[in-house]
């Protein structure tokens, strides 16, 4: 079945550190791939998506590709804020219209 | 602005109540979702509507039932409320495409 591997955490960062959380996928067919945040307290937002192989999701200096041959969709930030911290979701969606979330990944960063 | 609402932020209940959560989006979307959200298990799928009086079980579906009288609102019903309950349920929906999901803040039930 579909599934979602997302490095575990917590991560713990400095400020204008640069984040990297892995997260990989097992699907049938061609799924589209998304990463959602979720600030405390509050219910998930999407951050980025991508639709198709060797798309790239971008939003907020976030950024993630659409890797088929290794079936990944790594999150990057090339320097991460205090205000970044929360939990990040890796989740896929098959054309069956089943979406599926990693367990999630806490990010702290400090000043 | 999308909107998804939830009746409650913090729910506190007596093991063996019947519990409703009630959940409402204002974007006219044909599918919405109920999830629980537990520390290392991620979001895992409760039961799913894809339009009104239409409900399909996701992966947990043990001890809840739903609702969807009306294609805005999809409530979360517990028969009997345990302690294994206790934990932050989380609705969203989305359009028929594309297929990203809007959700709502989440409540927090915690059952005694």
């Amino acid at each position: 079945g579909n599934s979602v591997t997302q490095m575990e955490g917590p991560v713990t960062l400095s400020e204008e550190a640069f984040l990297t959380i892995n997260c990989t996928y097992t699907a049938t067919g061609y799924p589209s791939l998304f990463w959602y945040v979720q600030y405390p307290g509050e219910g998930l937002q999407l951050l980025l998506k991508a639709t198709k192989a060797d798309d790239k999701g971008s939003n907020k200096g976030f950024e993630a590709t659409y890797r088929k041959e290794t079936t990944s969709f790594h999150l990057e930030k090339g320097s991460v804020q205090v205000s970044d911290s929360a939990v990040y979701f890796c989740a896929l969606r098959n054309n069956n219209n089943d979406m599926r979330f990693g367990a999630g990944t806490r990010l702290t960063v400090k000043p | 602005d999308v909107k998804v609402t939830q009746s409650s932020r913090y729910l506190v209940k007596r093991t063996g109540e019947k519990v409703f959560l009630e959940c409402v989006q204002d974007m006219d979307h044909e599918n919405m979702f109920w999830y629980r959200q537990d520390p290392g298990l991620g979001l895992r799928l409760i039961y799913f509507s894809y339009d009104v009086k239409m409900k399909e079980k996701g992966d947990i579906p043990e001890g809840y039932s739903v609702s969807r009288e009306k294609k805005e609102r999809f409530s979360l019903i517990l028969e009997s409320a345990s302690t294994n309950q206790t934990s932050m349920y989380l609705c969203a929906s989305n359009p028929a495409q594309p297929y990203e999901q809007y959700f709502g803040p989440g409540t927090r039930l915690t059952v005694t």
